[in-house]
This record gives C-alpha cells, sequence and structure tokens, in this order.
C-alpha cells in the first residue's frame, strides 16, 4: 500500500493563479480531510468528506474548494490563490471517522507570491 | 481563539531522561486527546490517544496523563532517545463537532 499521496510536493503560484492539490489513498478509507500547517498555528482543518460525495467545512474553509467524487481522491482547489495562502498542505485519511487513527500525507508546500 | 494550547515552542532533554510535554485545552466538549509526531519534510504521525472518561494510557515508552478538571494532557517519554527529536502535536476531539483541532506544536530534541 501507498498510503496517502500528494501531488505535487513544492508549488510557486501567482497571486490570482487557480490550482488543485491532489490527493489520494489506496486503503478504502472513508473519512478524509484537508488542513494547513502555517508557524506557531499549528495543523488546522480546511476541509473534510466523511465518504464519497459527502464534503463539509472545517476552521479555515475561505479560498478553498473540495469534491469527492471517488472513496480515493480528495483534490483540494484553490480558486484564486492568495499570499495568505502560503502554508504547507496536508491531506489525512482514516477508516471510518474523526476518532479512527488519521494517516497524513507527506504535503504539499506552496509558495503563493 | 486557540482552542488547544502548547505553551512550550520547544523543550531539549538528555538521551535517557524523560521528556514531558505539555498541552492544555479550553473546550469542556473535548472528549478524546491524542499526540501526533511529525519529523521534517514528513506528515504527523499517530503516537498516542487517551479518552476523556480515563486518566492515563500508556503504550510502551509513552504514557499520556489527563486532567479533566485542569483542561490538562502530558505526554511522557521515558526514556528519551535521539530518534523522539521531532515536533509533538497535541490534539482533541470534540463528539458533537466531528472536528480535530490541533495545537501549535512543541519541538522536542533528545540529546546524545
Amino acid at each position: 500500500n501507498a498510503g496517502v499521496t500528494q501531488t505535487p510536493k513544492f508549488q510557486v503560484l501567482k497571486t490570482g493563479q487557480s490550482m488543485t492539490l491532489q490527493c489520494a489513498q489506496d486503503m478504502n478509507h472513508e473519512y478524509m480531510s484537508w488542513y494547513r500547517q502555517d508557524p506557531g498555528m499549528g495543523l488546522r482543518l480546511i476541509h473534510y468528506s466523511v465518504g464519497a460525495g459527502i464534503t463539509d467545512q472545517g476552521e479555515v474553509p475561505n479560498g478553498y474548494n473540495v469534491s469527492r467524487s471517488t472513496t480515493e481522491d480528495f483534490p483540494l482547489r484553490l480558486l484564486s490563490a492568495a499570499p495568505s495562502q502560503t502554508s504547507v498542505y496536508f491531506c489525512a485519511s482514516s477508516a471510518s471517522g474523526i476518532t479512527d487513527t488519521q494517516y497524513f500525507g507527506p504535503g504539499t508546500r506552496l509558495t503563493v507570491l | 481563539d486557540q482552542q488547544v494550547k502548547q505553551n512550550s515552542p520547544s523543550l531539549s532533554v538528555q538521551e535517557g531522561r524523560i521528556s514531558i510535554l505539555n498541552c492544555d485545552y479550553t473546550n469542556s466538549m473535548f472528549d478524546y486527546f491524542l499526540w501526533y509526531k511529525k519529523y521534517p519534510a514528513e506528515g504527523p504521525t499517530f503516537l498516542i490517544s487517551i479518552s476523556s472518561i480515563k486518566d492515563k494510557n500508556e503504550d510502551g515508552r509513552f504514557t499520556v496523563f489527563l486532567n479533566k478538571s485542569a483542561k490538562h494532557l502530558s505526554l511522557h517519554i521515558v526514556p528519551s532517545q535521539p530518534g523522539d527529536s521531532a515536533v509533538y502535536f497535541c490534539a482533541a476531539i470534540s463528539g458533537n463537532t466531528g472536528k480535530l483541532i490541533f495545537g501549535q506544536g512543541t519541538t522536542l530534541q533528545v540529546k546524545p
């Protein structure tokens, strides 16, 4: 099993550009989520999904969209990148819910100029 | 408002000694607590957890203590090893929101 994979590992964007961060898991996990990590802030939940076709907002959802068309994939879309979205983004998955062990991907480091 | 706080950004201990990492929370609705460990350029990995109905949980060298009246939990690592050097995140879950809330993290350095 590859576990949770994220692409790309690094990305530089200009303000106003859009892009999609990819996340995939091969563990048949129902629950998937996206976090951002900023210095001194820990990890903050952006969006999460409890299963295919179901998504919900986390603590800091503004500026981000998600969809969950398959169990395996949970892409995160930045519609119009802003410098405040410079961060490290982590995707995570768990078998059935938030109290199950969360497995994190290696992260995507995004810089918005 | 930071609901989960790790007030010590860093901690340095000698190999073989005890490491104690602390975490405070403000939301009395939190009913499940976890510790994650993170190495540079990697995602966090689950370390140990505790339910609010317990006050202690052990797993090998790692023990988590929960003091609900003080809204405080701590992670003890005994004995500490150089490979334990990492960032440690405390996290909490409220059953009625279904969200995992993280603290800011504490960087542990274990010196040989």
